[in-house]
């Protein structure tokens, strides 16, 4: 079975700063990888996710992650983070049997 | 506004009430799911269906019932609660539960609190 650990369970930063927020996981088979968002009071987002084909995986407000499979990694980047990316960010990888697990979580707080 | 809907957003319960959680999904997804998530701890999946039928049950409590009536609505039971159930409540869905997934789709959850 696949698991997750994500490094950091919080990570303050100042507004227009970069950031990485770590992953790592678990497999013995074909991963597919995932990030998530939660805002405060909602649900979990889809940030991006990796599945196949470029290890370098972005989504549509900056955010990027790339996929190594030699350390086991799915780190995700920003290079200058805005207060509105305050949130909770969640990793996840599942394999073939649909069978996703989700990481403790990562607090981002950027402050201006 | 995501694809899945929760209701209600918020619940306040005794432990002796009765009370239910709805979730609906007009995506055409075949699967869905119910996850706990309580505070600095990872996201729990109590329960997955897979075309109306029940294919996961990890190990939840007999107080916490669920019930699949078709492929877009799905409904958490909930009677006798304890303190420690407190918590939000997400649904999700998927495309399908077997083979690879390409993510999850959630509602906004239910922020449950026992009293």
């Amino acid at each position: 079975a696949q698991s997750v650990t994500q490094l950091d369970s919080q990570v303050p930063v100042f507004e227009e700063a970069p950031v990485e927020l770590r992953c790592n996981y678990s497999s013995s088979v074909s991963v597919y990888l995932f990030w998530y968002v939660q805002y405060p009071n909602q649900g979990l987002q889809l940030l991006l996710k990796y599945l196949s084909g470029s290890t370098l995986v972005e989504s549509i407000n900056g955010f990027e992650a790339e996929f190594n499979k030699s350390q086991t990694s799915f780190h995700l980047r920003k290079p200058s983070v805005h207060i509105s990316d305050t949130a909770e960010y969640f990793c996840a990888v599942s394999g073939n049997n649909n069978d996703m697990r989700f990481g403790a979580g990562t607090r981002l707080t950027v402050k201006p | 506004e995501t694809g899945v809907t929760q209701t209600p957003r918020h619940l306040v319960m005794g432990m002796t009430n009765k009370k239910s959680l709805k979730c609906e999904q007009h995506l055409g997804h075949n699967a869905m799911y119910w996850y706990k998530q309580s505070a600095k701890k990872p996201l729990e999946l109590m329960f997955v269906y897979s075309l109306e039928e029940r294919v996961e049950n990890n190990s939840v409590p007999s107080r916490f019932s669920p019930e699949c009536p078709n492929s877009s609505h799905l409904f958490l039971h909930l009677h006798t609660l304890q303190p420690e159930d407190s918590a939000l409540y997400l649904c999700a869905s998927s495309q399908d539960f077997r083979g690879p997934t390409y993510g999850y789709t959630f509602g906004s959850g239910t922020r449950l609190t026992v009293v």
